[in-house]
């Protein structure tokens, strides 16, 4: 069964700053999405970047880019010029690939607070 | 804009009541779920479906059920309520195939006394 695991239950920055968010997963396959969720306090939960595997270029976002490391099943996010509107619960995310109703597993989650 | 609402952002009911959280979507997408969120836990999958009248259980479906009978509206039914089911619940809806971007709505909040 796969596995996703955010170490990091809470973390704060400094705005303007950057920030790193860790990520890693458990699996056996080969063929796999990763995504990264966004929970802004009392918002809806949104996408923020998802990553193909077999891509080997790291997805970017304007302010967000992910560190891919297939071989280490690693899949950190990073939030540059962080601001107080990135203030939020950021959820990272796996899903099998080679079906067309596979299943989002989710980590536990990471309390991103963005200082003024 | 993909839009999904839930009946209700807030609600408390009592041991023993069955219970029904409404789920819509304006984007004619096929897919839709229903997840459990709580603190430490993150986001568990309760069920899904992936067509009218379509169900798939997800990691805890035990003491839930759902009814999907059109395509835009996906409910979930707590057929006793217990303590134990106190939680966020989350919809989400997304096109076909399920690695597609899944659209979220803004939740309800659930508390069984």
């Amino acid at each position: 069964a796969q596995t996703v695991t955010q170490s990091q239950p809470e973390m704060s920055v400094q705005e303007a700053e950057t920030v790193t968010l860790s990520c890693t997963y458990d699996t056996s396959e080969n063929n796999y999405y990763l995504f990264w969720y966004k929970q802004p306090p009392s918002r809806q939960m949104i996408l923020v970047i998802r990553q193909e595997a077999y891509k080997q270029q790291n997805a970017t976002e304007n302010r967000f880019s992910v560190n891919f490391q297939k071989a280490a099943k690693s899949f950190s996010l990073k939030i540059s010029d962080s601001q107080l509107g990135d203030t939020a619960m950021y959820f990272c995310a796996f899903m099998k690939g080679g079906g067309a109703t596979n299943k989002l597993i989710f980590g536990t989650g990471t309390l991103l607070a963005v200082q003024p | 804009d993909v839009k999904v609402t839930q009946s209700s952002r807030y609600l408390v009911k009592r041991t023993g009541e069955k219970v029904f959280l409404e789920c819509v979507q304006d984007m004619d997408h096929e897919n839709m779920f229903w997840y459990r969120q709580d603190p430490g836990l993150g986001l568990r999958l309760i069920y899904f479906s992936y067509d009218v009248k379509m169900k798939e259980k997800g990691d805890i479906p035990e003491g839930y059920s759902v009814s999907r009978e059109k395509k835009e509206r996906f409910s979930l039914i707590l057929e006793s309520a217990s303590t134990n089911q106190t939680s966020m619940y989350l919809c989400a809806s997304s096109l076909w195939p399920s690695y597609n971007e899944q659209f979220f709505g803004p939740g309800t909040r659930l508390t069984v006394l």
